[in-house]
C-alpha cells in the first residue's frame, strides 16, 4: 500500500512570497489534515478535511493560509503572503475513516518550508 | 482550549537502561495516542490507548493510560539506539482534534 506522498520535500522562499504545497492521500482515506510542525515542537493541525468538506480550521491563520481538497481525494495548502514565521516542516495526514478513536493517522514526509 | 504536556522534553539514555516518558493533559481524553518521530522522519503512529487504566506493551515498550484519563506514559526497557527519536502523545478530548505534545527527545549512549 502506497504512503500519503507531499511535494515538494523542500521549499525556500522569501518573506513575502507565496508557496503552495501539494498532498495525496493514501487511496480510499475519507480525512485528510495539514499540520505545521515547529522545530522542537509537536505537530499543530491547521486544517482537517472529511472528503471534500472541511471540518476544523479552527487554527488556520486565514488571512494568509487556504487550503483545499478538490474532488475528496489530493489537497493543497497554500500560503499568501508567507512570514518568517511560517518557517516549518508541513505534514500531510490522512485516515480511513471521520472522527473514529480507533482510526490511526498516517503522516506524509512533509515539506521543510524555510522563509528568509 | 486542551493543552497536551509532556516531560521530559529531553532524555539522554545510556544503552541497556530503562526510561519514562509522562505525558498530560489538562482535560480528560477519550482517547491518546502514541507516534515515534526519528531524525528528519514523520511521525509513524505506535498506539492507541481508550480504556481508563489501560496498559499495552509492545515489546520493550509499555505503555500506560491513567485512570482519570488525564495522563498516560510510555516505558522503554533496555534501551537500544534503535530507540532514538522524538516520542510525542497526542490526545483526543471530544472534540475529535488530535492535540499533540511537544515531545520527547531521547538519545542513546553506546
Amino acid at each position: 500500500e502506497a504512503g500519503v506522498a507531499q511535494s515538494p520535500r523542500y521549499k525556500i522562499i522569501e518573506k513575502r512570497q507565496s508557496v503552495a504545497f501539494w498532498c495525496n492521500p493514501i487511496s480510499g482515506h475519507a480525512t485528510l489534515y495539514w499540520y505545521q510542525q515547529i522545530l522542537g515542537q509537536g505537530p499543530k493541525l491547521l486544517i482537517q478535511f472529511q472528503n471534500n468538506g472541511v471540518v476544523d480550521d479552527s487554527q488556520l491563520p486565514k488571512d494568509r493560509f487556504s487550503a483545499e481538497r478538490l474532488k475528496g481525494v489530493d489537497s493543497t495548502l497554500k500560503i499568501q503572503p508567507a512570514k518568517l514565521e511560517d518557517s516549518a516542516v508541513y505534514l500531510c495526514a490522512s485516515s480511513q475513516r471521520y472522527s473514529s478513536l480507533s482510526d490511526t493517522q498516517y503522516f506524509g514526509p512533509g515539506t521543510r518550508l524555510t522563509v528568509l | 482550549g486542551q493543552q497536551v504536556m509532556q516531560i521530559p522534553q529531553y532524555q539522554h539514555v545510556q544503552e541497556g537502561e530503562d526510561f519514562t516518558t509522562y505525558c498530560n493533559s489538562s482535560t480528560t481524553l477519550s482517547n491518546i495516542q502514541w507516534y515515534k518521530q526519528r531524525p528528519g522522519g514523520h511521525p509513524v503512529f505506535l498506539i492507541q490507548l481508550v480504556k481508563s487504566g489501560e496498559v499495552k506493551k509492545q515489546k520493550r515498550l509499555t505503555f500506560q493510560f491513567g485512570e482519570a484519563k488525564k495522563n498516560s506514559s510510555l516505558h522503554i526497557t533496555a534501551t537500544q539506539t534503535t530507540d532514538v527519536g522524538t516520542y510525542f502523545c497526542a490526545g483526543w478530548a471530544g472534540d475529535y482534534k488530535l492535540s499533540f505534545g511537544a515531545g520527547t527527545t531521547v538519545t542513546v549512549r553506546a
